[in-house]
């Protein structure tokens, strides 16, 4: 089976950096993704991850290290709208490719 | 594009009813998937489909759950009967064939059991 690990809260404030970060176990490891939601809202895709090394789209990058099991997503120039949930999520190896995510991290941004 | 949907947005029942869920997936998305996201968690799978084949449902209660998907494309999630906790939010995805990576998600359905 598969467990993840993230901070259940984080704050920071408009025009910040904050880093976000995820440690695994699972016993076949595919990938690993990280998804936004707000409250009320649908999960919507940010970021993949399957090699090593860091992956960066617009103000937000993912990082992930496989021989640590960890990665973390880093988000630059904060604005109050990145004001949501954060959940990290691996990919197996068996066949389904399932997701299974962690139990997210609450980010605010504070004015 | 339009985005996958769900109905109803919102449902409360009592324990024992049973209650059920629908999904239209993006179109062309061969894979949809089924989650239970209950309060302060991350969604769970339930189950996955590929195209009207299941590909895993090896997380769903399967003694009050159900889910189908005939033609390929809506899919109805029920149960039957339902418990107190089942309360959650019920969010339907669907990824295209092979893509490994993205997950389009509806905006769910909040279902209370009082």
């Amino acid at each position: 089976g598969q467990s993840l690990e993230q901070p259940s809260e984080v704050t920071a404030v408009e025009g910040a950096i904050v880093q976000i970060n995820c440690t695994y176990q699972t016993s076949g490891f595919y990938g690993l993704s990280w998804y936004q939601q707000h409250d009320g809202g649908a999960p919507t895709f940010l970021s993949y991850n399957a090699l090593d090394g860091l992956e960066e789209t617009g103000r937000f990058s993912s990082f992930l290290s496989r021989s640590d099991s960890y990665g973390y997503l880093l988000l630059q120039e904060l604005q109050m709208k990145d004001s949501a949930s954060y959940f990290c999520a691996v990919r197996d190896q068996g066949s389904a490719r399932q997701l299974t995510f962690g139990s997210g991290t609450q980010l605010t941004v504070l004015p | 594009e339009a985005g996958v949907a769900q109905s109803p947005r919102y449902k409360i029942i009592e324990k024992r009813q049973s209650v059920a869920f629908w999904c239209n997936p993006i179109s062309g998305h061969a894979t949809l998937y089924w989650y239970q996201q209950i309060l302060g968690q991350g969604p769970k799978l339930l189950i996955q489909f590929q195209n009207n084949g299941v590909v895993d449902d090896s997380q769903l209660p399967k003694d009050r759950f159900s889910a189908e998907r005939l033609k390929g494309v809506d899919s109805t999630l029920k149960i039957q009967p339902a418990k107190l906790e089942d309360s959650a939010v019920y969010l339907c995805a669907s990824s295209l064939a092979g893509d490994l990576n993205e997950q389009f998600f509806g905006p769910g359905t909040r279902l209370t059991v009082l």
